[in-house]
């Protein structure tokens, strides 16, 4: 099946540090990739779409500056979190459409913790 | 948009019986239902899913009904098992899924606890 991957698996930084997400899908090519939040016994709520080749869109109440997402090729996506603080931890997912066209396939997931 | 409401929150129910959630949707457009389980500290797997134009799927222990006309699916589990005690999210997709900006939509999740 489609394998995504995820890293880091868990970081824990310091208030006002930049925090950089990797996610790749490793034996398929995902032209769209969708980053979720999770907060503990919370469901997955979506920040943002992310398209090959093209600017990712967010949902409402998602800081496209804080969130920075680049999806630069068919098998990366990245999620920046600027100037991270102790609000945005939380566990990070990322997802990515396979290869039947509507099917997600979720990474690992991120543990951020800022102190 | 799309919203999706998922019952119940939580969900205790004994080694070798049934289990049932159910969602309920709101876009009559949304055309795919996937449902994922989640365990503790780890990533969504997708389970069964459902199209629009079928009514019910079935793989082993685990089926799916869709009314459409209801805008409603559900979750069956049978003759559960302790390693079925997990989280629960039901999805629906709006319109175009197929395009380049498809989206899920969860709900909130039942958490399912199984009793030996």
């Amino acid at each position: 099946g489609a394998v995504v991957s995820q890293h880091p698996s868990r970081v824990i930084c310091k208030s006002g540090t930049s925090v950089k997400i990797e996610c790749r899908s490793l034996d398929f090519q995902a032209t769209t990739m969708f980053w979720y939040r999770q907060f503990p016994k919370k469901s997955l709520m979506l920040m943002a779409t992310s398209n090959e080749g093209s600017k990712a869109t967010y949902e409402q109440g998602v800081e496209k500056d804080k969130f920075l997402i680049n999806h630069a090729s068919l098998t990366l996506s990245t999620l920046t979190v600027t100037s991270a603080h102790p609000e945005d931890s939380s566990f990070y997912i990322c997802s990515a459409r396979g290869r039947r066209p509507e099917t997600q396939y979720f990474g690992p997931g991120t543990r951020l913790l800022v102190l | 948009g799309e919203n999706v409401e998922q019952h119940p929150s939580t969900l205790s129910v004994q080694e070798g019986d049934s289990a049932v959630i159910k969602c309920t949707y709101s876009d009559s457009a949304s055309n795919y239902f996937p449902w994922y389980k989640q365990e503790l500290g780890k990533r969504p797997q997708l389970i069964i899913d459902i199209r629009s134009n079928v009514g019910e799927k079935k793989d082993q222990r685990i089926a799916v009904t869709l009314n459409k006309t209801a805008k409603h699916f559900s979750l069956h589990i049978t003759e559960t098992q302790p390693e079925d005690s997990a989280v629960y999210f039901c999805a629906a997709s709006p319109q175009n899924y197929g395009g380049s900006q498809g989206n899920l939509i969860f709900g909130k999740g039942t958490k399912l606890s199984v009793k030996p």
